[in-house]
């Protein structure tokens, strides 16, 4: 099976940077992805990591280590409207299904 | 459509009664999924359907849960005799097929909220 941990809890103020870490134990592992999610809402896709190293998408951005089974997402300038649920999840199997770990809450603070 | 949707958005039902759930998939999307998602949880996996392939399964927690997809297309979950247990955020899920695996991700609804009384 697969297992992923997260923190569950993190606070930030605004404009801080934060790292929610995710460290995961699973086999056939084809890449680590980052979901958000606002109360009440969807959870709507972030960033995908496949490969070792850093990815960035504007005032986020995503890390791998395969070796370390580890990765990170990483907010910066950090606004009140990121306050959300982050899910970090990754791709097993043949059909490369997500599981998701169980959640990290931000909350930034004024 | 231009999204996934789901309903209905809320449904509240009696302990014992059976409950169907929809999904309306992104057009043109081959992969189709349903999570369950507890109070302050993660996503569990209940079910998955790929095009015309024999959906997994694997995740269904007991067999009050069964889902099935018409015309490759819209999707229903029915709940059987329905127990408190079974009160969650229930979330499909669409996307193109192995998109688990790539930058293109999975597309969620906003969920139907079932409470069980």
């Amino acid at each position: 099976g697969q297992s992923l941990e997260q923190p569950s809890e993190v606070t930030a103020v605004e404009g801080a940077i934060v790292q929610i870490n995710c460290t995961y134990q699973t086999s056939g592992f084809y890449g680590l992805s980052w979901y958000q999610q606002h109360d009440g809402g969807a959870p709507t896709f972030l960033s995908y990591n496949a490969l070792d190293g850093l990815e960035e998408t504007g005032r986020f951005s995503s890390f791998l280590s395969r070796s370390d089974s580890y990765g990170y997402l990483l907010l910066q300038e950090l606004q009140m409207k990121d306050s959300a649920s982050y899910f970090c999840a990754v791709a097993v199997g043949s059909a490369r299904q997500l599981t998701f770990g169980s959640g990290t809450q931000l909350t930034v603070l004024p | 459509g231009a999204g996934v949707s789901q309903s209905p958005s809320n449904k509240v039902t009696e302990k014992g009664k059976d409950v169907e759930l929809r999904c309306d998939p992104i057009s043109g999307h081959t992969a189709l999924y349903w999570y369950r998602q507890s109070l302050g949880q993660g996503l569990e996996f209940l079910i998955y359907f790929q095009g015309n392939s024999a959906p997994d399964k694997s995740g269904l927690p007991s067999d009050r849960f069964s889902a099935e997809r018409t015309g490759g297309s819209v999707s229903t979950l029915t709940i059987q005799r329905t127990q408190q247990e079974d009160s969650a955020v229930y979330l499909c899920a669409s996307s193109l097929a192995l998109s688990g695996g790539t930058a293109y991700g999975y597309t969620f609804g906003s969920g139907t909220r079932l409470t069980v009384v």
